[in-house]
């Protein structure tokens, strides 16, 4: 079975502040891992996924995620926040062994943006 | 815009009502899921449709829920005698190369 931890339901970072939003993952096999982003009454978004290629994965709007085996984490990181920013983050974890990928997910973090 | 469209946006129902919510996947996407978000929570998954076969049913999809995909093309979910634990985002899915695009969901308000 595959399981996600994010280890903050709340992250509150000030503009032009590094993001780091955290996430730890469980699984039987080797997982494709993927950071979705949710605005207000819009659809999920991929931000970025890993699929056993690079360790370190860049996604859109500058954000990127480095998959570290040995602590099972994939934490979100970015070097300057935005306004734009603030959202519901999900971290995901599938496994594609079955010939299909149902996706996982954790129970999301709240990115808050302070001017 | 990723594609993936739902119908109705919104839909607020009585209890023990019948409710019906389509999907309109991304063309040429041969796979189509269902999932269900609570407030709070991640989306949770319900079903998986491989074109018109449904080849997944998560535990979570009572047997008041019905799923169909009848042409492979747009698929249905069918919540029969709904109950207020039914209120929820439902969200949909289709799928290339195991990236999931995700359509804007339909939220259920059963009073």
């Amino acid at each position: 079975a595959q399981s996600v931890t994010q280890l903050d339901s709340h992250v509150s970072v000030s503009e032009g502040t590094p993001v780091l939003l955290r996430c730890n993952y469980s699984s039987s096999y080797s997982p494709s891992l993927f950071w979705y982003v949710q605005h207000p009454n819009k659809g999920l978004q991929l931000l970025l996924k890993y699929t056993s290629a690079a360790t370190l994965v860049k996604g859109i709007n500058g954000f990127e995620a480095e998959f570290k085996k040995s602590e099972t984490s994939f934490h979100l990181t970015k070097p300057s926040a935005h306004m734009s920013d603030a959202a519901e983050y999900f971290c995901v974890v599938s496994d594609p062994g079955s010939g299909y990928s149902t996706l996982t997910f954790g129970k999301g973090t709240m990115l808050l943006v302070s001017p | 815009d990723t594609g993936v469209s739902q119908d109705p946006r919104h839909k607020i129902t009585k209890r023990g009502q019948n409710v019906t919510f389509r999907c309109d996947p991304i063309s040429e996407h041969n796979r189509l899921y269902w999932y269900r978000q609570t407030l709070g929570q991640g989306p949770e998954f319900l079903t998986y449709f491989q074109n018109e076969a449904q080849l997944e049913k998560s535990r979570l999809l009572s047997d008041r829920f019905s799923a169909e995909r009848p042409k492979g093309s747009f698929s249905t979910l069918e919540i029969q005698r709904t109950e207020q634990g039914d209120s929820a985002m439902y969200l949909c899915a289709s799928e290339a190369s195991y990236e999931q695009f995700f359509g804007p969901g339909t939220r259920l308000t059963v009073l």
